[in-house]
Parts: structure tokens; sequence; C-alpha cells
């Protein structure tokens, strides 16, 4: 089945410096790559999203990129601010994903520091 | 997106006893699950919630420890029984919406059990 390997496991910036997070995905029929925010007592919120028919997608200071060849996507985050800080984590799923078959990475602590 | 409440938020509970926590969306979902979050880690899926049918479960977990119920397209619970420190976790409720995306799980904001 579908394994999604996340590094970093913790990363420390400063305010303003860019984050990148790096996901790597096994099974090649994975083909939607959404990316959640969880911060300390919250659920998951979803951040960004990028389907296999893109390769990169923007909102405003988050960025996501994927590169099908290789089997990995990652997270940009560019003008980090301390709110930025929580834990992030990637996930792999199957055409539809309607059978509940998120595959999470374990996550990201993310620190940006004032 | 959908709106997500969980019941309860927290509890803290005795081994050997039974706890069921209750997910309420706030429009109809296609599909509601069940994660498993243990402390510092990922998420697990436990099992698809089904409207009008036994749960779908994942392998490692059993219906007997973990009982579903969905009796409509908007409220689910989960039982988390005969607990154990072990099942010290967060559990969290996640749907998909019938509209917008197909592929797209919101999830509610999680009920944080420990068991003594």
């Amino acid at each position: 089945g579908e394994n999604v390997e996340q590094h970093p496991s913790t990363l420390s910036v400063q305010e303003g410096d860019s984050a990148v997070i790096k996901c790597t995905y096994s099974d090649s029929a994975s083909n939607y790559f959404p990316w959640y925010k969880q911060e300390l007592g919250k659920g998951p919120q979803l951040i960004i999203d990028i389907r296999s028919n893109v390769g990169e997608k923007k909102d405003q200071r988050i960025a996501v990129t994927l590169n099908k060849t290789a089997k990995h996507f990652s997270l940009h985050i560019t003008e980090t601010q301390p709110e930025d800080s929580a834990v992030y984590f990637c996930a792999a799923s199957i055409a539809g994903g309607s059978q509940g078959n998120l595959i999470f990475g374990k996550g990201t602590k993310l620190s940006v520091k004032p | 997106s959908a709106v997500i409440s969980q019941k309860p938020s927290r509890d803290i509970c005795q081994r050997g006893t039974s706890l069921t926590i209750q997910c309420q969306v706030d429009s109809q979902v296609t599909m509601m699950f069940w994660y498993r979050q243990q402390p510092g880690q990922s998420l697990t899926l436990i099992a698809t919630a089904n409207q009008g049918s036994e749960a779908t479960y994942e392998s490692g977990f059993v219906i007997d420890k973990f009982p579903i119920s969905r009796p409509n397209l908007t409220f689910s619970t989960l039982t988390v029984s005969n607990m154990s420190p072990e099942d010290s976790s967060i559990y969290l409720c996640s749907v998909l919406p019938t509209s917008g995306s197909l592929e797209t799980q919101y999830f509610g904001p999680g009920t944080r059990l420990l068991v003594l």
C-alpha cells in the first residue's frame, strides 16, 4: 500500500524566512496531495492541496510543488510569521479519495521565532 | 467546507470503561471517517462510517473495540470500548462534503482522551 515519508520532523526558522517541507510517496497511482496545519489543541485544517495534473499551486504565502516522476511534493511557506508555528502534515490518496484512503506523513513541527 | 463539532472535547476515563464520542456536521456529507492520533504522532484511519450499514474498518481496528454508528447523513458516533492507557489519543472525525471537491476531507476539532 501507499507510504508517505515527510521531512524534516522539526523545523525552526526566523520570522520572515522561508520554510520548506518535503514529502515522498510510494504509490504512483496516488493523484491527490493535501497539506494540513494542526495548531495545538485543534484538529487539522486544510491549507492547500494539489492534484497530479498540476505541477505547482500557490495561495498567497503558501505554495505546493509536485514532481510525479520522482514521486515527491513540497510545501513552501514564504515570509513566515509566528502564527505559522504549528505541525504540518502532508497526505496522499488515490483517485477520488472517496474511500477515506488518505495516507498521512508523520508531521513537521514548524517553529517561527520572532 | 463543513462545520464539524465533536463531543466531548476531552475526557479522562478509567481503564475498563467505555466512552462514546459524537460527531455532528452542519450539512449533509457523503462520507464520514474516524481517525486516531496518538500523542505526538500522525493520523491513522480507524474506519469509514457508513450510513445505514456497518462501518468499514481498517487493518488493526475491530468493531468490538471501536463500534461506530451513523444513523443519518450528518451524525456519527465512535465508542472506545474497554479502555486501556494505550487508548489515550486524540480521536478525530472527518467528512467529505457533498459539494465542491470530491477528495477534500475536513476534520473536526478532535476529542482528547486520557485513560488512567
